[in-house]
């Protein structure tokens, strides 16, 4: 069974630039989620989806946030303008099942560096 | 607010036995999740407790009680590939996911 794919693995960006991370998750799974972890920290999550709908996004800031999950398979997380505060891993899951036995499945993360 | 209590680091010795606790303020939850993430490396999953009680997975051991807003997660016959840190996480009602800050296993030859 193929794992979580994430693209690219690693990102370097001035600040006030653009970038956008994807995910592919484990092939018939419903649910995706999006974390950042700054290092040293544990993973926040910035936003989670059942399906294509949004099951929970408070913690995403929608001022530069974005993600979608158009055909509720893939999904990209975009970051526009980025701020230095931004440098961290992000880190794509995905589950059988929104409520199930707390099985998430991560993908390698994409390391963003902003300077 | 809701929040996860972990110790941030703790020392073992190989071969020993360690238990790593975690404290919860949350109104209610599905249940108790545990990762384990080596540096560099994504978190793996290694147990849930969807109730009160005790689950076993092989060395790693968990367990939950609501009524104390207490769990922890057991490592018994502790290996050097078992420093790592290690993260407990609930999903509460409201479907929001919380992790806790991790706690940093350092293991002893």
């Amino acid at each position: 069974e193929a794992g979580v794919a994430q693209s690219p693995r690693y990102k370097i960006i001035e600040k006030r630039q653009s970038v956008a991370f994807w995910c592919n998750p484990i092939s018939g799974h419903a649910t995706l989620y999006w974390y950042q972890q700054i290092l040293g920290q544990g993973p926040k999550l910035l936003i989670q989806f059942q399906n294509n709908g949004v099951v929970d996004d408070s913690q995403l800031p929608k001022d530069r946030f974005s993600a979608e999950r158009l055909k509720g398979v893939d999904s990209t997380l975009k970051i526009q303008p980025a701020k230095l505060e931004d440098s961290a891993v992000y880190l794509c899951a995905s589950s059988l099942e929104l409520r199930g036995l707390g099985e998430q499945y991560f993908g390698p993360g994409t390391r963003l560096t902003v300077t | 607010g809701q929040s996860l209590e972990q110790p941030s680091e703790v020392t073992a010795v190989e071969g020993a036995i360690v238990q790593i606790n975690c404290t919860y303020q949350t109104s209610g939850f599905y249940g108790l999740s545990w990762y384990q993430q080596h540096d560099g490396g994504a978190p793996t999953f290694l147990s849930y407790n969807g109730l009160d009680g005790l689950e076993e997975t092989g060395r790693f051991s968990s367990f939950l009680s609501r009524s104390d807003s207490y769990g922890y997660l057991l490592l018994q016959e502790l290996q050097m590939k078992d420093s790592a840190s290690y993260y407990c996480a609930v999903r509460s009602r409201d479907d929001k996911i919380i992790f806790g800050k991790g706690t940093r296993l350092h293991i002893l030859p």
